[in-house]
Parts: C-alpha cells; sequence; structure tokens
C-alpha cells in the first residue's frame, strides 16, 4: 500500500499570501495519478488538480499542483477567504487508492 | 448529482446499507467509489466498483464485511454494510470518476452520510 504523509499539518497565513502544500509518497506514484482535494466543514471533498497538475473543470488558477514520483506539491499563489480548508492527496494508481492525512490551511 | 440514502444508527454486528442515486448523466458509463471519514478525522478509501460491476476492490478493512454494488437500470449505487464495528462510525461518501472508462479521478461527490454504531 502506497502511504502518503503530508505537511505541515497546519498552516496559519493570511488571505493574499501564498501556500505550498506537501504530499509524500512511500513509493513512486506510476504515471503521476496523483489528485488534490479541498474539504471545508460539513461538506464533501472537491476536487481541486488530478494528474499531478491538471486543475479539474472550474477551479481557480491560483492553484496549482507540480511534481513527480514520490514527491508532489499543491500551491495556493493569493489565498482568497475561500482558500481557507482542509486538502488532502490521494494517489489513484494502485489498490487501495490511499489519502494523505490532510494539511489544514488556517487564518492567522 | 449524487443524493445519498440510507445511514443511521446501528448497534455493533447489525448491518446498514447506503444507496447514492445518480441522475444528470450515463450512470452506467462511469466508475464509482466509497470514501468513509470518521468523526474529526481524515479521508479514508473503501471501495470501488468499475462500470459494469466486473471490477471491485474493497480496502483491507472492510474486505468481507462490505459489498459495493450497482443497480444501472435504477441509476444506484450501493454499499451494503454488515458485522458493522464502532471503528466503522463515519460519513460515507459516495463518488462518481471524472471520465468513461478506466479512471479512477473522484470527480464528483454525493453529500455524504452518517453512519452510527452504537449499543
Amino acid at each position: 500500500e502506497i502511504v502518503l504523509t503530508q505537511s505541515p499539518g497546519t498552516l496559519s497565513l493570511s488571505p493574499g499570501e501564498g501556500a505550498t502544500l506537501s504530499c509524500r509518497a512511500s513509493q513512486s506514484v506510476s504515471d503521476n495519478y496523483l489528485a488534490w482535494f479541498q474539504q471545508k466543514p460539513g461538506q464533501a471533498p472537491k476536487l481541486l488538480i488530478y494528474g499531478a497538475s491538471n486543475r479539474a473543470t472550474g477551479i481557480p488558477d491560483r492553484f496549482s499542483g507540480s511534481g513527480s514520483g514520490t514527491d508532489f506539491t499543491l500551491t495556493i499563489s493569493s489565498l482568497e477567504p475561500e482558500d481557507f480548508a482542509v486538502y488532502y492527496c490521494q494517489q489513484y494508481r494502485d489498490s487501495p487508492r490511499t489519502f494523505g492525512q490532510g494539511t489544514k490551511v488556517g487564518i492567522k | 448529482q449524487l443524493v445519498q440514502s440510507g445511514g443511521g444508527l446501528v448497534q455493533p454486528g447489525e448491518s446498514l446499507r447506503l444507496s447514492c442515486a445518480a441522475s444528470g448523466f450515463t450512470f452506467r458509463d462511469y466508475t464509482f467509489h466509497w470514501v468513509r471519514q470518521a468523526p474529526g478525522k481524515g479521508l479514508q478509501y473503501v471501495s470501488t466498483i468499475n462500470n459494469d460491476g466486473n471490477y471491485i476492490y474493497y480496502a483491507d478493512s472492510v474486505r468481507g464485511r462490505f459489498t459495493i454494488s450497482r443497480d444501472n437500470s435504477r441509476n444506484t449505487l450501493y454499499l451494503q454494510m454488515g458485522s458493522l464495528r464502532a471503528e466503522d462510525m463515519a460519513v460515507y461518501y459516495c463518488a462518481k470518476s471524472r471520465s468513461t472508462g478506466w479512471d479512477f479521478v473522484m470527480n464528483s461527490w454525493g453529500q455524504g452520510t452518517l453512519v452510527t454504531v452504537s449499543s
């Protein structure tokens, strides 16, 4: 099973600042089959990025994904008030399709 | 759109069936998944079924107790949960893959349904 480790656990930032979230895999994620999700309290997760760097439909371009192999990054260029949430990475290359433990982006 | 139903309170050892009714797309063309989230915890993968039901996968934690299925004539996905344990208590989400074919990107999600396991 591929274990995904996200860091940091919590980020405290102000609106307008940039955010860099990391996701490290215990083994290579072939074909960059890695996705990022955003989840707000009481809501279902929302797909942001798939294939490590492809934005899902309707996702603003301040969200970008990068990386390959075992190291992946989600970057939010300038935080909007609605971006404060928990973010999860997920690999969908191998079964089981595992999630990271999440990074909370909170308001400083 | 994915609309979930079937959650509730059950005692340990009991069974429960979750449903996920789909609309607005050709249900039979897509792979579906179940994902759960224990209170205050992260997302946990549960199960996947492909478009015709010939590919099914379960997480180790539920294999042998849970059964995923679909009725393409009713546009509905199911999760039959048996021998429920306290650690199965969670909000359960159904999710649809982004595109047809061999695609496991979870693009659209149901609203979630809470399963409480307690005596």
